[in-house]
């Protein structure tokens, strides 16, 4: 079993939609917890990142993270064709910063 | 800064020849990271350097696979003799560890395909 399990989707939504990607985690000593988007033919991009438990918010975008259940959430509200790409998440611990664990990403199409 | 510069940013070749990749990481940055992308495994990562000391190359898969980092501003990836099954797209990425989040910071990418 993986470390880093992620829905795998494809995931399909209307323009407007409000879209959920989800991971869950093994490993308890992760405390960073980061969203990278790759659009197609690039490499990913930072999106966003939160440390330990809680949500973060960024315009359209809301991280959440719930370490008791080792779950964490990507939301992405009034969904635009522009948001089409492939999410990742990562983790990291606090021992070992330098490297992060990535998720095997969701790829997701917004439909204009 | 121009960002994490590969090379080449595609490469096909034929199985048994030797392929070497090229990275050039941010000015600064004292990690580096090399990874492998595939639909079917995703985002693995190979070996990864802190100032130009390879600290875990547990992700190489086989001998086949070599890395080098000589300096802080460039780093090489090694395949000899390459296999059909090599072929993905191969990141490199740089990160400082003060960064804020972890931030990796990837490359465009080099896309090989073996014969």
């Amino acid at each position: 079993q993986k470390e880093v399990e992620q829905d795998p989707g494809p995931l399909s939504v209307p323009e407007g939609a409000i879209v959920s990607l989800n991971c869950t985690y093994s490993n308890s000593a992760f405390q960073y917890f980061m969203w990278y988007r790759q659009y197609s033919r690039k490499g990913p991009e930072l999106l966003m990142y939160t440390y330990s438990s809680g949500n973060k918010e960024d315009g359209r975008f809301t991280a959440q993270v719930d370490k008791s259940s080792k779950y964490i959430s990507l939301f992405i509200r009034d969904s635009q064709p522009s948001d089409s790409a492939t999410y990742l998440c990562a983790m990291s611990t606090n021992t070992n910063a330098g490297k992060s664990t990535f998720g095997d990403g969701t790829t997701l199409t917004v439909k204009p | 800064d121009a960002g994490v510069i590969q090379s080449p940013r595609h490469e096909v070749t034929e199985m048994g020849q030797e392929v070497t990749l090229r990275c050039k990481p941010i000015s600064g940055h004292d990690y580096l990271f090399w990874y492998r992308q595939t639909m079917m495994r995703g985002l693995e990562l190979l070996i990864y350097f802190n100032n130009n000391v390879p600290i875990d190359d547990s992700g190489m898969p086989e001998d086949r696979f070599s890395a080098k980092m000589p300096n802080a501003s460039f780093s090489t990836l090694k395949i000899q003799p390459s296999e059909p099954r090599d072929s993905a797209v191969y990141f490199c990425a740089s990160s400082l560890l003060q960064g804020a989040g972890n931030e990796q910071f990837f490359g465009p990418g080099t896309r090989l395909t073996v014969l």
